[in-house]
């Protein structure tokens, strides 16, 4: 069975940092890209990052270029999300989600975890 | 402003059919797959069609995908109680270089 399971949310005062993590299992975890998706209540689900799987290619939403970096561990099977100069707008619920092919591209995400829960506020 | 456009909300009976529409552009859809999602209250959002009009194993028939031209349609047949929650439409933009989703649309069974 495939699970998702995220952690690292919390509550972060703005411009400070955050990094989310996301445990994966049930399936070969290097042979799929990699995303993390949060919804939030104004906006519904924006995409935020994938990353390919083997990290040779990795995609950003033009909301977090250059504050937020992906990354991840075929060997500890986890996926990663540095978040830096958090502000208000990054409140949100942050999936983790996996693609069923090997690159960030048009490709669906058929399973996803429960979500970790970050908000920004001083 | 999502990129790609879904009607806020839709509405119908038990066992009838409703169909929500995802408008896009040459950059998106008429390009790319496009995907849909179902997020019931308080669940992570689930597949429930890929690549434009095929359904994931364990997903019901009663749902179904179409595209054309930049755009597309879920529909749903035999409205159930069940269903109600969030759809949303989500397909790869080659101008933003990334997954574009649609604002989603909240589906009420009267």
């Amino acid at each position: 069975e495939v699970q998702l399971v995220e952690s690292g949310g919390g509550l972060v005062q703005p411009g400070r940092s955050l990094r989310l993590s996301c445990a994966a299992s049930g399936f070969t975890f290097d042979d799929y890209a990699m995303h993390w998706v949060r919804r939030t209540p104004g906006k519904g689900l924006e995409w935020v990052s994938g990353i390919d799987w083997n990290s040779g290619g990795t995609g950003y939403a033009d909301s977090v270029k250059g504050r937020f970096t992906i990354s991840r561990d075929n060997v500890k099977n986890s996926l990663y999300l540095q978040m830096n100069s958090l502000s208000a707008e990054d409140t949100a619920l942050y999936y983790c989600a996996k693609a069923n092919r090997r690159t960030v591209g048009a490709n669906p995400f058929d399973y996803w975890g429960q979500g970790t829960l970050v908000t920004v506020s001083s | 402003q999502s990129v790609l456009t879904q009607p806020p909300s839709v509405s119908g009976a038990p066992r009838q059919r409703v169909t929500i529409s995802c408008s896009g552009s040459s950059s998106n859809i008429r390009n790319n797959a496009v995907n849909w999602y179902q997020q019931l209250p308080g669940k992570a959002p689930k597949l429930l069609i890929y690549y434009d009009d095929l359904l994931p194993s364990g997903v019901s028939d009663r749902f179904s995908g179409s595209k054309s031209g930049t755009s597309a349609s879920l529909a749903i047949s035999g409205l159930q109680s069940e269903d109600e929650g969030d759809y949303y439409c989500a397909s790869w933009d080659d101008r933003l270089n990334g997954v574009v989703f649609g604002g989603g649309t909240k589906l009420t069974v009267l």
